[in-house]
């Protein structure tokens, strides 16, 4: 699965947009982007994943750039209940659903 | 979304025991659940896939004797830590998906487990 490459950390405004970057150069054409977050001491939770198309759900959107090699998720109204780590991950729809986390970002929403 | 439950949450034990911790999908049939460990401050690393019916595949590094894994079921997949120490203080974190081929894994609450 190829890598990604997130800021460690990134502060955003309570209200405002929260534009957490990624970078993924080395994904090839079959590789998903996935985005999971984690607040402290809890399991990691589900918030959108894509291939190629912009994606929106009711938690945030995924824009992936043409070229495929970055994306950034974006979660339109940050709260303070947004505070967590952000993990972006690449991964193969054939490869047996394991995903690598990486060292994701750690978004602190301040009021 | 679909849940993912594990149990139990919190584990004290003592050195030279054994812990099993449970991870169950709550509302679909997983054939495939994958565990992880957390130490503070860092990011998740995967242990193992575990198979319905068939032995689990370890990652390197992990010591599959240590780290007991058994999938009985659809829904229930197990990990014993065996001989606890207290370098196996950590939080273990399970996860399952639908099966098919890009949807999305759920991941349990967590069990944070620590050896005195």
């Amino acid at each position: 699965d190829a890598k990604t490459t997130q800021p460690p950390s990134m502060d955003c405004a309570e209200g405002r947009a929260a534009n957490l970057p990624c970078n993924h150069s080395t994904i090839s054409g079959n590789e998903y982007v996935y985005w999971y977050r984690q607040i402290h001491s809890q399991g990691p939770q589900y918030i959108i994943h894509g291939l190629k198309n912009n994606e929106t759900n009711e938690m945030a959107s995924l824009i992936i750039t043409e070229d495929r090699k970055s994306s950034t998720l974006i979660l339109p109204h940050a709260t303070l209940r947004d505070t967590a780590v952000y993990y972006c991950i690449v991964r193969s729809g054939n490869q047996g659903g394991k995903l690598i986390f990486g060292q994701g970002t750690e978004l602190s929403v301040k009021p | 979304g679909a849940v993912v439950s594990q149990h139990p949450s919190r584990v004290i034990c003592k050195s030279g025991t054994s812990v099993k911790i449970e991870c169950r999908s709550l509302d679909f049939q997983a054939t495939t659940m994958f565990w992880y460990r957390q130490f503070p401050k860092q990011s998740l690393m995967l242990m193992a896939t575990s198979n319905e019916g068939s032995k689990a595949t370890y990652e390197q590094g992990v010591e599959k004797d240590k780290f007991l894994i058994n999938h009985a079921s659809l829904t229930l997949s197990t990990l014993t830590v065996t001989s606890a120490h207290p370098e196996d203080s950590s939080f273990y974190i399970c996860s399952a998906r639908d099966p098919g081929s890009n949807s999305e894994a759920f991941f349990g609450q967590g069990t944070r487990l620590t050896v005195v």
